[in-house]
């Protein structure tokens, strides 16, 4: 089993819904999270930083960690096309910068 | 600020030939790292330097890969010899910054 497990996609959705992307993780010590996004040829790009459990909104974006079930959220309200990309979670524990990245799904926002 | 810059942006080379890969990170930060990114295994992180210093180079698949920072603006990631199996896209990241990638394709 993989300590991060992300679904692959392709999720394709119509502009302007709401997505919603996860990830789940097996090792209770991650303190610390990341999504990013990757368009195609391109590097991984930080979207959002959360520590530990909560929630945390930047614009169209919200993340959610829930540490009791090892589940990490990333919504994005009214959608577009250009945020049409690969999705990549990414977390960390304490004590370590060794971050463990999920395989990333792949998200298409139809016009 | 150009971020970070990596070069080459793409190499083709023979298997058993030397490689070298290139990055300078944003001046300032403290963290880099050096991951590979392939279809199957996705993004792996290979090694990370703190303050030029080598912290943690567990990811790196064996001892034909190598990396060092010899200062704050420069670090390189060496495979020799080159095999087919290490073709991927390469990424330096300095902290939480990525470079654009060096893919790299040995034949």
């Amino acid at each position: 089993q993989k300590e991060v497990e992300q679904d692959p996609g392709p999720l394709s959705v119509p502009e302007g819904a709401i997505v919603s992307l996860n990830c789940t993780y097996s090792n209770s010590a991650f303190q610390y999270f990341m999504w990013y996004r990757q368009y195609s040829r391109k590097g991984p790009e930080l979207l959002m930083y959360t520590y530990s459990s909560g929630n945390k909104e930047d614009g169209r974006f919200t993340a959610q960690v829930d540490k009791s079930s090892k589940y990490i959220s990333l919504f994005i309200r009214d959608s577009q096309p250009s945020d049409s990309a690969t999705y990549l979670c990414a977390m960390r524990a304490s004590g370590t910068y060794k971050y463990i990245f999920g395989t990333g799904t792949r998200l298409k926002v139809l016009a | 600020d150009a971020g970070v810059i990596q070069s080459p942006r793409h190499e083709v080379t023979e298997m058993g030939q030397e490689v070298t890969l290139r990055c300078k990170p944003i001046s300032g930060h403290d963290y880099l790292f050096w991951y590979r990114q392939t279809m199957m295994r996705g993004l792996e992180l290979l090694i990370y330097f703190n303050n030029n210093v080598p912290i943690d180079d567990s990811g790196m698949p064996e001892d034909r890969f190598s990396a060092k920072m010899p200062n704050a603006s420069f670090s390189t990631l060496k495979i020799q010899p080159s095999e087919p199996r290490d073709s991927a896209v390469y990424f330096c990241a300095s902290s939480s910054t990525f470079g654009s990638g060096t893919r790299l394709t040995v034949v």
